[in-house]
């Protein structure tokens, strides 16, 4: 079975400043998708960031990066020029690859146990 | 703009009830999920539905159950309500696209057992 570990229960980070958060998954699947998930105090879970294992090119969105390291299984987000709106709870999710038609199974996400980030002033 | 739409936000319930969690999305998307979130474990996978009237364990399925009889709907049912049960319930849609895209996720219901 798939398992995703997040180890940084909280972080903190100041405005304007760089965090990472780290993520190290399991699985024996050689083709998946990992996600960063962000879900602030309104509990809406909000999708960061996509990985797909068969690029080596990690992915970016403005100011929110991946540094994918499959050999290591290791898929941590880097928040650039941090903003007060980035204080949230960030998920790190794993999904296997599917095939066929009915990709029931493979269209489970896995989920860490979560990372609160607060940005302080 | 498309949504996932939980009919509660926040629920409060006496234990031994059977409690009804409704959700609707309108992406006409084929699979449907129910997590549940508790601090330090992170989102738990209760039961999936990848197609009308199907539906699949997840990884924590005991004391519940779930219904699917339309596309746009997947309801989660509490047999028998416990306080193990207070939780937050997350429900989660998404396309049958072989996994490339990420789940479009409902508000969440607050649910406490007393």
């Amino acid at each position: 079975a798939q398992t995703v570990t997040q180890s940084q229960p909280e972080m903190s980070v100041q405005e304007a400043e760089t965090v990472t958060l780290s993520c190290t998954y399991d699985t024996s699947e050689s083709d998946y998708y990992l996600f960063w998930y962000k879900q602030p105090p309104s509990r809406q879970m909000i999708l960061v960031i996509r990985q797909e294992a068969y690029k080596q090119q990690n992915a970016t969105e403005n100011r929110f990066s991946v540094n994918f390291q499959k050999a290591a299984k290791s898929f941590s987000l880097k928040i650039s020029d941090s903003q007060l709106g980035d204080a949230a709870m960030y998920f790190c999710a794993y999904r296997r690859r599917g095939g066929g038609l009915n990709t029931g199974t493979a269209s489970k996400l896995t989920f860490g146990t979560g990372t609160r980030l607060q940005v302080t002033l | 703009d498309v949504k996932v739409t939980q009919s509660s936000r926040y629920l409060v319930k006496r234990t031994g009830e059977k409690v009804f969690l409704e959700c609707v999305q309108d992406m006409d998307h084929e699979n449907m999920f129910w997590y549940r979130q508790d601090p330090g474990l992170g989102l738990r996978l209760i039961y999936f539905s990848y197609d009308v009237k199907m539906k699949e364990k997840g990884d924590i399925p005991e004391g519940y159950s779930v219904s699917r009889e339309k596309k746009e709907r997947f309801s989660l049912i509490l047999e028998s309500a416990s306080t193990n049960q207070t939780s937050m319930y997350l429900c989660a849609s998404s396309a049958t696209d072989r996994g490339r895209r990420g789940y479009t996720f409902g508000s969440g219901t607050r649910l406490t057992v007393v």
